[in-house]
């Protein structure tokens, strides 16, 4: 079974610019959670996708937003980029919502805000 | 204080030794804890989750967990070089539409041959 999709891998973009990621699941799990890694906070949860429907936020700004599609697939909007939008952006996918089962991780998208 | 605890390390633990990593968090009605492991460069993956008191072992791997102290921690006997790498402790917080993971920082384990 293929695993967690993430693209693209590595992004570089300018203060002011808005950036989409996207992520798709392994097959047959329709929770998407996505976090947020810098060395300095760790892994902050952003938002879980279970069903098409954002089922939690964590704490950030509303420039950061999300969708979820029919086949499960999501992606994550960042809009006007600061540059402590610098980080590894990781989402997993589970079977469960709620990360009540194991979350799997795809490889991430480091964006890195000049 | 963070929700989530962990000493950010290196720890460094002789191959062969027992090393012993340690989380402790805030929300005394957390029920889900789980540790990952996360090679430099790489995304994390879960070693082991655990939900009630006492010792859970998994090969090499131990998850204690004591609710009344509110800490977890992780063994991992006859440590190995492949076993360097940052170890995540992540502990639920909230339930229902509310539940989401907390994480630690991370402690970083460094095996020496």
């Amino acid at each position: 079974k293929a695993g967690v999709t993430q693209t693209p891998r590595y992004l570089i973009k300018t203060r002011g610019q808005q950036v989409t990621l996207s992520c798709s699941p392994i097959s047959g799990h329709r929770s998407v959670s996505w976090y947020q890694q810098t060395p300095g906070q760790g892994l902050q949860f952003l938002f879980e996708y279970f069903s098409e429907t954002q089922r939690n936020k964590g704490n950030f700004p509303g420039r950061f937003s999300g969708r979820q599609f029919s086949n499960s697939r999501s992606e994550m909007n960042v809009s006007t980029l600061e540059l402590g939008d610098s980080a590894l952006y990781l989402c997993a996918s589970s079977i469960l919502a709620g990360a009540a089962d194991t979350q799997y991780f795809g490889p991430g998208t480091r964006l890195t805000v000049l | 204080q963070k929700e989530v605890e962990q000493n950010s390390g290196p720890l460094s633990v002789p191959e062969g030794a027992i090393a012993s990593l340690n989380c402790t968090y805030s929300d005394r009605v957390s029920q889900s804890f789980f540790w990952y492991r996360q090679y430099s460069g790489k995304s994390p993956e879960l070693i082991m989750s655990i939900y009630s008191n006492g010792d859970k072992e998994d090969g090499r791997f131990t998850a204690q967990l004591n609710k009344a102290s509110q800490y977890v921690s992780l063994l991992i006997r006859d440590s190995q070089p492949s076993d360097s790498a940052t170890y995540l402790c992540a502990v639920n917080k909230g339930g229902g539409s509310n539940y989401q993971l907390i994480w630690g920082a991370g402690t970083k384990l460094i095996i020496k041959p």
